[in-house]
């Protein structure tokens, strides 16, 4: 069964704390994304990786980091210096080629008090 | 910001109606894609149409492209209480070949 997971679905932290969202795909991709996405929205790109241990910003990466150690897995860590953490958090993955589709999972909610 | 932008944010119609929803973006694009989300779950791929596409059909939707309008309409047609969604339009952004720019979606109620 080919596809994106992540996990967990729902995440609740304390203020101050760091937390790491999982994604991991077997699509084979090259390409990972991870996205934001507050109530009522559009998604918001955060961070992007083209390749293993590459990775790129976003629009709106301050606050986060990410790792590319493996083609499979592209984990997102929410630090404590990102001011309105709370949110939906989507991954994404796409081959390198048009026509550039992106396959997404499931989704985390994170919140934070 | 944002490259393509929905039109209206909230659609509500009763089952059997058809629904439309447009999408307005800036810069030129060699596809727009449209997704859909069910309320707190992942995007879903639905269809893309290319630049040198002027209309396309998959099933009960109908997708169309006018390039010196820079604008797209999504048309479901015969609404079911199962396309209760949002839909957003997304493009790629130039330069980035797999960079795609999302919209900030339009939220559909079809009620039964």
């Amino acid at each position: 069964d080919g596809g994106i997971t992540q996990s967990p679905k729902y995440l609740f932290r304390k203020e101050g704390q760091n937390v790491t969202l999982s994604c991991e795909q077997n699509l084979n991709h090259d390409a990972m994304y991870w996205y934001r996405q507050d109530p009522g929205q559009g998604l918001r790109l955060i961070y992007y990786s083209q390749i293993v241990n590459d990775f790129q910003k976003g629009d709106i990466a301050e606050g986060y980091s990410v790792s590319r150690e493996k083609k499979e897995s592209f984990p997102l860590t929410v630090t404590s210096a990102q001011k309105n953490p709370t949110a939906f958090y989507l991954c994404a993955s796409s081959i390198l080629r048009d026509p550039y589709e992106q396959y997404f999972g499931p989704g985390t909610r994170l919140t934070v008090t | 910001s944002q490259q393509g932008e929905e039109d209206p944010q909230a659609l509500s119609i009763q089952e059997g109606e058809n629904a439309t929803m447009n999408c307005s973006y800036k810069t030129s694009i060699n596809n727009l894609q449209w997704y859909r989300q069910n309320s707190g779950r992942g995007l879903v791929h639905l269809i893309l149409i290319r630049s040198n596409e002027r209309e396309k059909h998959s099933g009960r939707l109908r997708v169309t492209l006018d390039t010196s309008k820079k604008s797209s309409s999504l048309l479901i047609t015969a609404s079911r209480a199962a396309d209760t969604a949002s839909y957003f339009c997304a493009t790629l952004r130039g330069g980035a070949g797999n960079m795609l720019t999302f919209g900030g979606g339009t939220r559909l109620m079809v009620k039964p």
